[in-house]
């Protein structure tokens, strides 16, 4: 059972330019989370997805960010228009359905890195 | 959320036993005592969770204080490979933050050869 997958490992983007992070969680889990940490900070909650659906977004910047969970396919993190302060450590984790305190897995994460 | 405290940082040799302390004085009774751990280009990994008792697994121990207003992670024998950011989080399953994990700036666990 693989577990949360996601790619890039590193993205390398200009100023200006679009950054798309995919997550695919693990086999079973419907729910996806997406965290950023930027240098030498800690996690900070951005968004909380079901499939279709954004549950939470209260930690997501109002302007830019954009996240989705299709029906079928990976959860994507969208960046438009990408700054220097966009660079960071981005971490995906997924859940099964029924969360009432069991574990989150999480993934590698996406090293964004804006030059 | 309520909010937990960690030292900043701790130091440990390798075999010896690691006490990693927490407290969290403004837990509520439905709030779950999570421990998380980073290693250096990782994502978090989870440790151990609790609530009330004393729990044990494979890679640690949770002490739970009977007033669940601190807890203690113990590393029984700590290796070189425990070396990581340790955090320990309150969660709550129901209400808003429902799915969602509040980290703090956590412990970084030093381990010495």
């Amino acid at each position: 059972n693989a577990g949360v997958m996601q790619n890039p490992r590193h993205l390398v983007r200009r100023r200006g330019q679009e950054a798309r992070l995919r997550c695919s969680p693990m086999k079973g889990h419907s729910h996806v989370y997406w965290y950023r940490q930027l240098p030498e900070e800690g996690l900070k909650f951005m968004v909380y997805l079901q499939k279709e659906n954004i549950i939470d977004e209260s930690g997501m910047p109002k302007e830019r960010f954009s996240a989705e969970f299709p029906k079928e396919g990976p959860s994507i993190l969208r960046i438009q228009q990408v700054v220097r302060g966009d660079s960071a450590a981005y971490f995906c984790a997924s859940s099964p359905p029924v969360r009432v305190n069991t574990e989150a897995f999480f993934g590698q994460g996406t090293r964004l890195t804006v030059v | 959320d309520a909010k937990t405290t960690q030292p900043n940082s701790m130091e440990s040799n390798e075999e010896e036993p690691v006490h990693l302390p927490c407290n969290h004085s403004t837990i509520s009774g439905t709030d779950y005592i999570h421990w998380y751990r980073q290693l250096p280009s990782q994502g978090p990994e989870y440790v151990i969770h609790g609530l009330t008792s004393n729990v044990n697994n494979r890679m640690a121990s949770l002490a739970i204080a009977e007033d669940r207003k601190s807890s203690t992670l113990i590393l029984h024998r700590a290796t070189l490979r425990d070396a990581a950011v340790y955090y320990c989080i309150l969660y709550n399953a129901g209400g808003t933050s429902y799915g969602k994990l509040t980290f703090g700036q956590g412990t970084i666990l030093t381990v010495h050869p």
